[in-house]
């Protein structure tokens, strides 16, 4: 339905793992986002990246280590997170500005749950 | 900063019933003003989006969304809602840049 995908849709991981969250957008959008969502929390805006640089890093942990390789594509590494990393995991992208509306268009998640 | 207030964190409407839920935001200037809703398990879907001319603004699935200045406002509403209707909706502001602020999510129950 969305141009933004996601994957995996469902990750479970140890607390000593490696992983790694994949977004991809086909609508030619040159800025995209990371976002945590937790129960009973407002939308975290986590990562912004602009024309592939990053513009916005809103405090996030060293353990998320997000990589941007081209405008399309967007990766969040994670690596020995905690419990309370367990949430969904939203990508969005929009146009970049320059007399664009800054409507997002966000992809499914990925439901982390980190044990 | 920018904030976004959504009052109400739970609306039950019968189906059939018209629907209003509420939005209130910080911002100086005209703002970019969105509603956004999400399904159980799935990401956020735009609705409508509001950034000049007229103030009452149409989007998809029958919903619309009224931007009132004097009251800082911007009320989503639909006039019969339907049980697919059911999910959680998201009222959102620009910042700065291409950042949105996103208010709390209001969820609405159908019922039968």
């Amino acid at each position: 339905e969305t141009g933004v995908t996601q994957t995996p849709r469902h990750l479970v991981m140890g607390m000593t793992n490696k992983k790694s969250l994949k977004c991809e957008q086909h609508l030619g959008h040159n800025a995209m986002y990371w976002y945590k969502q937790s129960a009973k929390k407002p939308l975290e805006l986590m990562f912004v990246y602009n024309f592939k640089e990053q513009t916005e890093n809103n405090s996030v942990p060293s353990r998320f280590s997000p990589e941007c390789p081209n405008s399309s594509h967007l990766f969040l590494h994670l690596h020995t997170l905690q419990p309370e990393d367990s949430a969904l995991y939203l990508c969005a992208s929009s146009p970049q500005g320059g007399g664009g509306t800054y409507e997002q268009y966000f992809g499914p998640g990925t439901r982390l749950t980190v044990t | 900063a920018q904030s976004v207030t959504q009052p109400d964190i739970h609306i039950t409407v019968s189906e059939g019933a018209s629907l209003e839920l509420r939005c209130n935001y910080s911002y100086g200037a005209t703002p970019y003003l969105f509603w956004y809703v999400q399904s159980p398990g799935q990401g956020l879907q735009l609705l409508l989006k509001y950034f000049s001319g007229d103030t009452l603004v149409q989007g998809i699935k029958g919903f619309e969304a009224e931007f009132k200045r004097s009251q800082s406002s911007f009320n989503l509403r639909k006039p019969s809602v339907h049980w697919s209707d059911a999910a959680e909706y998201f009222c959102a502001v620009r910042e700065y840049g291409n950042k949105l602020v996103f208010g709390a999510g209001t969820i609405l129950r159908v019922k039968s």
